[in-house]
C-alpha cells in the first residue's frame, strides 16, 4: 500500500517560514491536499490539488509537489497556525485515500 | 450554507455495533460523495471508506472491509456509516467529510462523533 511520511513535529519562530514534508514514491505525479487540523477541531483544509488555496485560507499557505516530496510552505508563521498538518494523496493503484501521519507544528 | 451534521457521542460494548449519522445540508447531496475519516485519541487521520450518495455505490479500506457498512438515504439527505464487532481500539472520533468527485479533497467536514468502546 502507498506510504505518506511526514516529519513529526516543525517548530518556527513566529514570523519565520515553515515547511512541512510528505513524502511518498513519485508523489509528484498524485494530487496532494493539506489539512490543518487544531485540537478538539475538525480537520480544515489549507491546500488542495498541490498548491491551489480554499477562499478564506491566507495566501501564507502555499504548496509545491514534485518528485518524491510535497511540501506546505506556511510563511510569516503566527501563533495561530499551532496544529497538526496531513497530507492526502489517493493511491490510483488501491483507489484508497491515503493520509500522512500528521506533523505537529509548535511556533515557538 | 453547507454543513454535515454528525450523531451524538456513543458509548458501546466490545463486540456490539455502532451506527452513526451524518446528516448533509446547504448543497444538493447528490453531487458529492462522502467519506468517513477516524482520529484515534492521539492519533493521525485513517480513512475508512466512501460512498456515492447517487447510487450508494461504496468503497472500504481494506483494514475496515469485513465490519463496516455505509449507506444513505436521499430521502433526509443522510449518510450512515455502522462498525460492527467493536473492539477497544474502534474507540476514535469519527468523521464524515465531502468532496466533489471521489479523488478530490474534502472541503467540508462534520463537527465528528466520538465512540467510546468499553467494557
Amino acid at each position: 500500500s502507498y506510504v505518506l511520511t511526514q516529519p513529526p513535529s516543525v517548530s518556527v519562530a513566529p514570523g519565520q517560514t515553515a515547511r512541512i514534508t510528505c513524502g511518498g514514491n513519485n508523489i509528484g505525479s498524485k494530487s496532494v491536499h493539506w489539512y490543518q487540523q487544531k485540537p478538539g477541531q475538525a480537520p480544515v483544509v489549507v491546500v488542495y490539488d498541490d498548491s491551489d488555496r480554499p477562499s478564506g485560507i491566507p495566501e501564507r499557505f502555499s504548496g509545491s509537489n514534485s518528485g518524491n516530496t510535497a511540501t506546505l510552505t506556511i510563511s510569516r508563521v503566527e501563533a495561530g497556525d499551532e496544529a497538526d498538518y496531513y497530507c492526502h494523496v489517493r493511491d490510483s493503484s488501491s483507489d484508497n485515500v491515503v493520509f500522512g501521519g500528521g506533523t505537529k507544528l509548535t511556533v515557538l | 450554507q453547507v454543513q454535515l451534521v454528525q450523531s451524538g457521542a456513543e458509548v458501546k460494548n466490545p463486540g456490539a455495533s455502532v451506527k452513526v449519522s451524518c446528516k448533509a445540508s446547504g448543497y444538493t447531496f447528490t453531487s458529492y460523495y462522502i467519506h468517513w475519516v477516524r482520529q484515534a485519541p492521539g492519533q493521525g487521520l485513517e480513512w475508512m471508506g466512501i460512498i456515492n450518495p447517487t447510487g450508494g455505490r461504496t468503497r472500504y479500506a481494506q483494514k475496515f472491509q469485513d465490519r463496516v457498512t455505509m449507506t444513505r438515504d436521499t430521502s433526509t439527505s443522510t449518510v450512515y456509516m455502522e462498525l460492527s464487532s467493536l473492539r477497544s481500539e474502534d474507540t476514535a472520533v469519527y468523521y464524515c467529510a465531502r468532496s466533489l468527485g471521489d479523488s478530490g479533497h474534502f472541503d467540508y467536514w462534520g463537527q465528528g462523533t466520538l465512540v467510546t468502546v468499553s467494557s
